[in-house]
C-alpha cells in the first residue's frame, strides 16, 4: 500500500510568492493531520480534518496559512504570502478512526520549504 | 498544558552497545504515550504506545518503553543497537481516547558508532 503522498518534497521560493503543499492520505483514513518542524519549536500540530472538515485550527500560525481538504483523498496547505520564517519542513500525517479510539498517525515524507 | 520533555538532544552509542533514550512529561493524568523514529529524509515512524495496562511495552525493531507513572516517565530502551538504529527519536504524549492532540518532545539524534 502507498502511504500518505506528499508534493512537492522540496520547494524553494521568494518572500511574498504563494506556496501550497499537497497531500493524499492514505485509503480509507478518515483523519488528516497537517504539522510543522523546526528546529526551534519542534514538531507542532497546525490543523486536523476529521471526515474532511477542519475540527482543530488552533495550531495555524497567522491567516496567512490556510488548509482545505475538499475530499478524502486530497488536502493542501497554502501559506499566502510566505515569509522567511516559514521556512520549515510540513508533515502531513492520516489516521483512521475506528469507534473514538486512538488509530496510529502515519507520516508523509515531508515537504521541506525554504523561503528566500 | 501538556509538555514533553527529552533532555539528550544528541546521543552518541557504540554498534552492539545498550540504548535508553529519556522522555519525561507533564499531564494532568495519565497520557498515551508514544515513541516515534524519523530517519533522514523520512516521516516519523511509531515505534511503540502505551495507553494502559503492562508498563513495559514492546514495539517494533527490538525497542521497549517502560511508563514509570511515579517519575512521569516513558524511556525508550533497545539491549542491542545496530547502526541502521542511527535517527531521530520522539516521544510524544496525547490525551486518553483523544486521536490527535499529540504533543511532541524536540527529540534526541542517535548516531551509531561502528
Amino acid at each position: 500500500d502507498a502511504g500518505v503522498i506528499q508534493s512537492p518534497r522540496h520547494e524553494v521560493t521568494e518572500m511574498g510568492q504563494e506556496v501550497t503543499l499537497r497531500c493524499k492520505p492514505i485509503s480509507g483514513h478518515n483523519s488528516l493531520f497537517w504539522y510543522r518542524q523546526t528546529m526551534m519549536r519542534g514538531l507542532e500540530l497546525l490543523i486536523y480534518f476529521n471526515n474532511n472538515v477542519p475540527i482543530d485550527d488552533s495550531g495555524m500560525p497567522e491567516d496567512r496559512f490556510s488548509a482545505k481538504m475538499p475530499n478524502a483523498s486530497f488536502s493542501t496547505l497554502k501559506i499566502q504570502p510566505s515569509e522567511p520564517r516559514d521556512s520549515a519542513v510540513y508533515f502531513c500525517a492520516s489516521s483512521g478512526l475506528a469507534g473514538g479510539r486512538y488509530n496510529e498517525q502515519f507520516f508523509g515524507p515531508g515537504t521541506r520549504l525554504t523561503v528566500l | 498544558a501538556q509538555s514533553v520533555t527529552q533532555p539528550d538532544i544528541h546521543i552518541t552509542v557504540s554498534e552492539g552497545a545498550s540504548l535508553e533514550l529519556r522522555c519525561n512529561y507533564s499531564y494532568g493524568a495519565t497520557p498515551y504515550l508514544f515513541w516515534y523514529v524519523q530517519s533522514p529524509g523520512q516521516g516519523l515512524q511509531l515505534l511503540l504506545k502505551y495507553f494502559s495496562g503492562d508498563t513495559l511495552v514492546q514495539g517494533i525493531k527490538g525497542f521497549e518503553a517502560e511508563f514509570k507513572r511515579s517519575q512521569s516517565s516513558f524511556n525508550l530502551r533497545k539491549p542491542s543497537v545496530h547502526w541502521s538504529d542511527a535517527a531521530e527519536y520522539f516521544c510524544a504524549v496525547g490525551p486518553p481516547g483523544s486521536n490527535y492532540k499529540l504533543t511532541f518532545g524536540k527529540g534526541t539524534l542517535l548516531t551509531v558508532n561502528p
